[in-house]
């Protein structure tokens, strides 16, 4: 199976931040990632597909790039809504999540 | 608009099974495939499968394929996931959501998910 890390696992930050979260695959994958935002006991939800195409909905503060083995999740304005949990997911082959990453108050 | 329904949690004894259905709505059911994922206390997310709506064709995570069953009713516009043999592993929040794209080929994701079912297994 595909594994997947994220880094940093958490992160402290201020209204207003940019924040910038890293996803790896251990083989490469295309564009094929997408990310998720998960807020305590609530169902995850879509943020970026294929790497880089914003869901419908979704703020546009939220971005997604990379492509083959590096992905990278940027807020570039974090709003209070925003503090949560991030996974990022490939969907190359074996579906499989990224532990995720921990966004909260500094 | 577009949403999954699960069914309520559930408390059961090792060696037990456990059935945790998801109703959709807002949409056509047998266009879309449903993923099963689970997700253990203070853990990250699991995929246990999918399950193509229209076909009924299953595809399972090598983990659970011997003690896991997918299957839907059509017309009733809802999907189901049993569990068997359940230990206190197994105890965790079991979520269903919709497939988008082609996961054999050009990559798929989720959206939306149901609100999630959590399963306790405890003696």
């Amino acid at each position: 199976d595909i594994q997947m890390t994220q880094s940093p696992s958490s992160l402290s930050a201020s209204v207003g931040d940019r924040v910038t979260i890293t996803c790896r695959a251990s083989q490469s994958i295309s564009n094929n990632l997408n990310w998720y935002q998960q807020k305590p006991g609530k169902a995850p939800n879509l943020l970026i597909y294929g790497a880089s195409s914003l869901q419908s909905g979704v703020p546009s503060r939220f971005s997604g790039s990379g492509s083959g083995t590096d992905f990278t999740l940027t807020i570039s304005s974090l709003q209070p809504e925003d503090f949560a949990t991030y996974y990022c997911q490939q969907s190359y082959n074996i579906l499989t999540f990224g532990p995720g990453t921990k966004v909260d108050f500094k | 608009q577009v949403q999954l329904v699960q069914s309520g949690a559930e408390v059961k004894r090792p060696g037990a099974s456990v059935r945790v259905s998801c109703k959709a709505t807002g949409y056509t059911f047998m266009n879309h495939a449903i993923h099963w994922v689970r997700q253990a206390p203070g853990q990250s997310l699991e995929w246990m499968g999918w399950i193509n709506a229209g076909s009924g064709t299953t595809k399972f995570s090598q983990q659970f394929q011997d003690r896991v069953t997918f299957f839907r009713n059509t017309s009733a516009s809802t999907a189901y996931m049993e569990l068997r043999s359940l230990t206190s592993e197994d105890t965790a929040v079991y979520f269903c959501a919709r497939n988008l794209g082609y996961c054999v080929t050009t990559g798929c994701w989720f959206d939306p998910w149901g609100q999630g079912t959590l399963v306790t297994v405890s003696s």
